[in-house]
């Protein structure tokens, strides 16, 4: 059972533009919910995160919404560089398991081309 | 370099051999989780420890894997017996247990001929 939901599997984009990867879950105990960047040959890097108290947060050129009714998140990257090229993974921690964090429960990835 | 090490970085072997990887966690985390990642997916969760208590395991963990962290610092994960199906980018991350933020390390990519 795929408890987080990502799409879409691969994403082309033109430099400058925007880049949009979405994610859906299940479980309404997770509350804490962050995307992962990786490249090629190295583990996954924390991008932004964001709990489900606030629906939208944004770091930069980064930019999370979020919809707790729909279950449902979203990544937004303005003005997308060749640089940003890399696999994007949503995920979701489930809350307070036993009284403390559990553990990351990723999507399958989004692979972003962004050409120049 | 403070991040999270792992060694070695790629390992290849024959079906039927044991492996072992070693991850060298932040000094400051509590927490130590082992991921499997095989091409094109996410990572999927294997175990994690809290200190030196291995706190869950994931049905993924056959019998054929065992973690350790004996001084809650750094932590082995054995593989006996690989099998082909093992091969995969086996990741290490570490956390504060305060916190969801896991910093991974590069990973130790496994080949099983």
């Amino acid at each position: 059972q795929q408890q987080v939901k990502q799409s879409p599997q691969s994403l082309i984009v033109q430099k400058g533009g925007i880049s949009i990867i979405n994610c859906a879950y299940e479980n309404t105990a997770f509350d804490y919910f962050p995307w992962y960047q990786q490249f090629p040959g190295k583990g996954p890097a924390l991008l932004i995160a964001i709990r489900p108290d606030v629906s939208e947060k944004k770091e930069g050129r980064f930019t999370i919404s979020f919809n707790k009714s729909a279950k449902q998140f979203s990544l937004h990257i303005m003005d997308s560089q060749p640089g940003d090229s890399a696999t994007y993974f949503c995920a979701a921690l489930r809350a307070n398991y036993g009284g403390s964090q559990g553990n990351l429960i990723f999507g399958k990835g989004t692979k972003l081309s962004v050409k120049p | 370099d403070t991040g999270v090490s792992q060694d070695p970085r790629h390992k290849i072997t024959k079906r039927g051999q044991n492996v072992t990887f070693r991850c060298d966690p932040i000094s400051e985390h509590n927490r130590l989780y082992w991921y499997r990642q095989t091409l094109g997916q996410g990572p999927e969760f294997l175990t994690y420890f809290q200190n030196e208590a291995q706190l869950e395991k994931s049905r993924l963990l056959s019998d054929r894997f065992s973690a350790e962290r004996p001084k809650g610092s750094f932590s082995t994960l054995e593989i006996q017996r690989t099998e082909q199906g093992d091969s995969a980018m086996y990741l290490c991350a570490s956390s504060q247990a305060s916190t969801g933020e896991l910093f991974f390390g590069e990973g130790s990519r496994l080949t099983v001929l």
